[in-house]
Formats: C-alpha cells, sequence, structure tokens
C-alpha cells in the first residue's frame, strides 16, 4: 500500500530545458513534503521541501508545487543541467520523523 | 563534517549468515533512522531512535532483524540469519530532531547482497 507514488520510473530532458517529476500521495494527513536527490553510490540528499500551508516554494532553478486538492506536487527543474542526472525521491510527513518515500524517478539530463 | 558514516560500504554473504551494519550518525544530532531501499518499495524506514532510544520499530521486517544504538554516536543493524529476500541498500540518516522540518542527513549507504 503505497501512501506516496511516483509512478514515472524514468524521464529523459534535454539540457536547458524544463524536467517536471510528479508525485502523487494518498494520506491527507501529510503536511510536510520533500524531494531528495540521489546520485549513484551515494546517500539521498535533501533538495527541496513544501509545507502544505503553501502551494509553491522555490529555491534558484528548482521549484516544487503542491496542489493539496488533487494530492499531488510536482518538482520542476529549470533550466536542467547535466549534473542534475540523478534519483529523485518525493517524500512525505504528518509532521513528525517519519518521511513516507516514492520509489523514484531517474532522471536523465541530455548534453 | 564527516557526514554519516556507514560501513561496510559493501557486503555479500551466504545465506544463514549473520550479517551487522554500522552507522555513526553526525554529532549533536539525537534522531538517527535506519532505511531499506529496494526497487520496488522504494525507500522503507525501518527503525527509528532519538537519544539513543527505539522508538518506533514499525517498519523492521521480522525477528531476524535487530538495532541496537548503545551510545550517541554508534548504531548497528543486525540481520540474523539472513535471507536473499533482504538484499538490498541499507541507509542509516540522522537527524537534529524527530520533527519533519529538521532535514534527514543520509550515510552512503551498505549494498548488501545475499546469495
Amino acid at each position: 500500500d503505497q501512501q506516496v507514488k511516483q509512478n514515472s520510473p524514468s524521464l529523459s530532458v534535454q539540457e536547458g530545458r524544463i524536467s517536471i517529476l510528479n508525485c502523487d500521495y494518498t494520506n491527507s494527513m501529510f503536511d510536510y513534503f520533500l524531494w531528495y536527490k540521489k546520485y549513484p553510490a551515494e546517500g539521498p540528499t535533501f533538495l527541496i521541501s513544501i509545507s502544505s500551508i503553501k502551494d509553491k516554494n522555490e529555491d534558484g532553478r528548482f521549484t516544487v508545487f503542491l496542489n493539496k486538492s488533487a494530492k499531488h506536487l510536482s518538482l520542476h527543474i529549470v533550466p536542467s543541467q547535466p549534473g542534475d542526472s540523478a534519483v529523485y525521491f518525493c517524500a512525505a510527513s504528518s509532521g513528525t520523523y517519519k518521511y513516507i518515500f516514492g520509489t523514484g524517478t531517474r532522471l536523465k539530463v541530455l548534453a | 563534517d564527516a557526514g554519516v558514516i556507514q560501513s561496510p560500504r559493501h557486503e555479500v554473504t551466504e545465506m544463514g549468515q549473520e550479517v551487522t551494519l554500522r552507522c555513526k550518525p553526525i554529532s549533536g544530532h539525537n534522531s538517527l533512522f535506519w532505511y531499506r531501499q529496494t526497487m520496488m518499495r522504494g525507500l522503507e524506514l525501518l527503525i527509528y531512535f532519538n537519544n539513543n532510544v527505539p522508538i518506533d520499530d514499525s517498519g523492521m521486517p521480522e525477528d531476524r532483524f535487530s538495532a541496537k544504538m548503545p551510545n550517541a554516536s554508534f548504531s548497528t543493524l543486525k540481520i540474523q540469519p539472513s535471507e536473499p529476500r533482504d538484499s538490498a541498500v541499507y541507509f542509516c540518516a540522522s537527524s537534529l530532531s524527530q520533527l519533519a522540518t529538521n532535514e534527514q542527513f543520509f550515510g552512503p549507504g551498505t549494498r548488501l547482497t545475499v546469495l
């Protein structure tokens, strides 16, 4: 029973274009959402987060959008760079330590 | 800061053997997490410690798995006996507190293969 779903296992994008990674959740108690990025042979690293009181959070090239009514969030990367090629994990929490992660989306940015 | 340290980085063992994974959290962090990553289920929380005390072990798959945190700078995850379906990457993470807004810092992981 996956409470956080990333339905696209992989995504390829041309360098300079926008990358859009999607995530759906089922639990309406989730109020804090995060994206982590993972390179091969390394642990996941925090990228960006958003609280349920907001619908958008931006940090440089990275923007996370939250649509609470649709229980959907997305990560936009503009412009995409080859160094962004990694696996991206979406996670959700109901305010505590317990992050529920999705299965990840592998992004490949083509030069 | 050295970050979260895990050892070994790779472990290959045979079914039935005992496996021990080790973790040193970031100094000053009072929350420690063990996760398992598989293709099918992504990252799953196995157990959470706060101030060296196990708070939530609901993710531990079965009695073959056990975890300890004897002090603030060391934790182990033990599998005994190991089975092929335990093959996965195991991550340790630490954070300043149990609040969701306190980022969890992950170690590099231990890739476990059980033959």
